[in-house]
């Protein structure tokens, strides 16, 4: 089975560019999460779809980002206009919903895409 | 807001040697996760434990959930050179919606001598 696709792999920019990122979830996953990691502050959450639907952006760290999930099976991060500081590992997890039994929270990261900003 | 807490930062261990990583939370918790994450890697899921004072093994790893359901342990018997990489842990918090945004720990690095 397919993991989480993420792409591209790698992007190097300019300052000042837009960049685009790309995740395709699991099949049947329900849940949708942006993740960032650096050395310096760790892995921090940056937004949360539920169903298609933003449901938590409070980790958006600015307006130069936006996400958007128009369905199932497709979710964008957007970085307008990139900033050398935003260089980091972008990860993109899904989650499958959750069980009768109310536990069911597990993530399923994609393999990152590595952004640098010059 | 919710904090989880990892100690330690990093832990370097000749092969063979135990291993163990410790995770607080300031608030109860109502499972916890542990992902590992190799280096150049992304995280991957390892295991939840639900249930106060649960213990689950896998293979020569332990976990283990508190009775306050405030912190857990991971420990590893008799390291071994591919037990190298961050191992995190991870709570959920409520947000609405069917499923729960996690708060991840800062992570503990593990290296292992050969």
């Amino acid at each position: 089975d397919a993991g989480v696709i993420q792409s591209p792999r790698h992007e190097v920019t300019e300052m000042g560019q837009e960049v685009t990122l790309r995740c395709k979830p699991i099949s049947g996953h329900n849940s949708l999460f942006w993740y960032r990691q650096t050395m310096m502050r760790g892995l921090e959450l940056l937004i949360y779809f539920n169903n298609n639907v933003p449901i938590d952006d409070s980790g958006m760290p600015e307006d130069r980002f936006s996400a958007k999930m128009p369905n199932a099976s497709f979710s964008t991060l957007k970085i307008q206009p990139s900033e050398p500081r935003d260089s980091a590992v972008y990860f993109c997890a899904s989650s499958p919903p959750r069980g009768l039994a109310g536990v069911s929270y597990e993530q399923y990261f994609g393999p990152g895409t590595r952004l640098t900003v010059t | 807001g919710q904090q989880v807490m990892q100690i330690p930062q990093y832990q370097h261990v000749q092969e063979g040697e135990d291993f163990t990583t410790y995770c607080n939370s300031s608030t109860t918790l109502s499972n916890i996760q542990w992902y590992k994450q190799r280096p150049g890697g992304h995280p991957v899921f390892l295991i939840q434990l639900v249930k106060s004072g649960e213990v689950k093994k896998q293979k020569r790893l332990t976990f283990q959930f508190g009775e306050a359901k405030k912190n857990s342990s991971l420990h590893i018997t008799a390291t071994q050179t591919t037990d190298v990489g961050t191992y995190f842990c991870a709570g959920p918090m409520s947000s609405g919606g069917s499923n729960y945004k996690l708060t991840f720990g800062k992570g503990t690095l593990l290296t292992v001598n050969p």
